[in-house]
């Protein structure tokens, strides 16, 4: 894709180690996001950057790390994660953060804990 | 509590046919309905973004209506094709809530031979 791009697509790891996902986007964006999507429930917000700053952190367990070095890159760092971590985690970009502002989602990483 | 529930969880039809997805939401105050395709293993796709003026929208074999009065909207697909085997999700913003959005769980639709 040339739009949203996630690394890896998939990953399995244990409740020990430690992985990055990465998320690049191309549109020129300003704002990008991570959210979590578990089976059979709503898409779940994770963070907000704008600009690089982080503007949303929706109460998530610190084992999650979110990093914005610029505006068209995006890091979730994970550590000690637990199963009930495992689900698809989604990376969307946004011109602008209006709710007219239409998010580009990515494909997705798949991460399974095990 | 803003929440967006769809129905059917899932639904299987055969190629050709037409179908319908519902959608009801509690947003408030209400800004736009979206819907989104989403492909197995792929992230979601928007398809159509309405406000409260607006009662229908199409999008090639995709049209959604909207009744602000009620809360509820649909999208039909007509024509079936294998290719729209996916989850359907509706989602909800409001008006000052910047790019907060409330996602429905989808439905999933398969499509068969």
């Amino acid at each position: 894709e040339t739009g949203v791009t996630q690394t890896p697509r998939h990953l399995v790891m244990g409740m020990t180690n430690k992985k990055s996902l990465k998320c690049e986007q191309h549109l020129g964006h300003n704002a990008m996001y991570w959210y979590k999507q578990s089976a059979k429930k709503p898409l779940e917000l994770m963070f907000v950057y704008s600009l690089e700053e982080r503007v949303e952190n929706n109460s998530v367990p610190s084992r999650f790390s979110p990093e914005c070095p610029n505006s068209s890159h995006l890091f979730l760092h994970l550590h000690t994660l637990q199963p009930e971590d495992s689900a698809l985690y989604l990376c969307a970009s946004s011109l602008g953060q209006g709710e007219w502002d239409e998010q580009y989602f990515g494909p997705g990483t798949r991460l399974t804990v095990t | 509590k803003n929440q967006v529930e769809q129905s059917p969880q899932s639904l299987i039809i055969l190629e050709g046919k037409n179908c319908t997805l519902q959608c009801n939401y509690t947003v408030s105050p209400f800004s736009n309905l979206r819907w989104y395709k989403q492909d197995t293993g792929r992230g979601p796709v928007s398809l159509t973004i309405m406000t409260f003026s607006e009662n229908t929208k199409s999008n090639g074999r995709y049209t959604a209506t909207l009744d602000a009065d009620t809360k509820q909207s649909s999208l039909h697909i007509t024509a079936s094709q294998l290719s729209d085997s996916a989850s359907y999700i509706c989602v909800v913003s409001f008006t000052g809530g910047g790019n907060k959005l409330t996602f429905g769980t989808g439905t999933q639709l398969k499509v068969e031979l």
